[in-house]
């Protein structure tokens, strides 16, 4: 759908661990966001990048880290997951100036 | 930062109904956005408003821009089942200009047939 792909679809991980997830769009957009959705909280940023290499914070950034080395890619990591990371992650990308975002179709994340 | 409040929180309606739902900000925005969210995929782009006072239509949906360029809605006329999700407000842009998408809390839709 719309050139984004969010991978895994789902996982289950313990607290303590590391946890990595990728979005991948396949139509050279620089703009790139990361999102996480709560009940009651809407979506909310974490960290997006403008440009390989080029990434800033959004308003719940604290124990998420990112990384871009290609335009394509856009990692969402989590150094040491906790129970309140559990939701679900939705990468974006900006597609044409004003016009809003593209959802990728999320990752359903949930920490035991 | 900024906050977008969105009302209602949730609405159950027969199928038929219009439906109306709103977004306020302490903030001014440059775009309003309105996007749907079907059970297990990301939110979809519904209606996008670019200027303070614009109604804007797409089917049976139909939204304005605010003229303080703080607040918009969205009506839904006669309502279906597949009408069913979550119903988001986004505001881009205005006087912070962060140039991000800022979101409200969203609005379950349910439609009982």
């Amino acid at each position: 759908d719309a050139g984004i792909t969010q991978s895994p679809r789902h996982k289950v991980t313990e607290t303590g661990t590391p946890v990595t997830l990728r979005c991948h769009q396949t139509e050279n957009h620089r703009y790139m966001y990361w999102y996480r959705q709560d009940p009651g909280h809407g979506l909310r940023l974490i960290h997006y990048s403008y440009g390989v290499k080029d990434t800033d914070k959004g308003e719940v950034s604290d124990g998420y880290s990112v990384s871009r080395s290609k335009t394509e890619d856009f990692l969402l990591t989590l150094e040491s997951a906790t129970s309140s990371q559990t939701s679900v992650y939705f990468c974006a990308i900006k597609r044409v100036q004003g016009t809003g975002y593209t959802f990728g179709s999320g990752t359903r994340l949930t920490v035991v | 930062g900024q906050q977008l409040n969105q009302s209602p929180q949730s609405m159950f309606i027969q199928e038929g109904e219009d439906v109306s739902m709103n977004c306020t900000s302490s903030s001014i925005f440059n775009t309003w956005l309105w996007y749907k969210q079907d059970p297990g995929e990301g939110p979809v782009l519904l209606i996008a408003l670019y200027k303070a006072g614009e109604l804007t239509s797409n089917g049976r949906l139909t939204a304005q821009f605010g003229i303080t360029r703080k607040d918009s809605f969205l009506n839904i006329s006669a309502s279906i089942p597949s009408d069913v999700g979550i119903y988001f407000c986004a505001g881009l842009g205005g006087s912070s200009n962060t140039g991000k998408l800022i979101f409200g809390q969203g609005t379950t839709l349910q439609v009982k047939p």
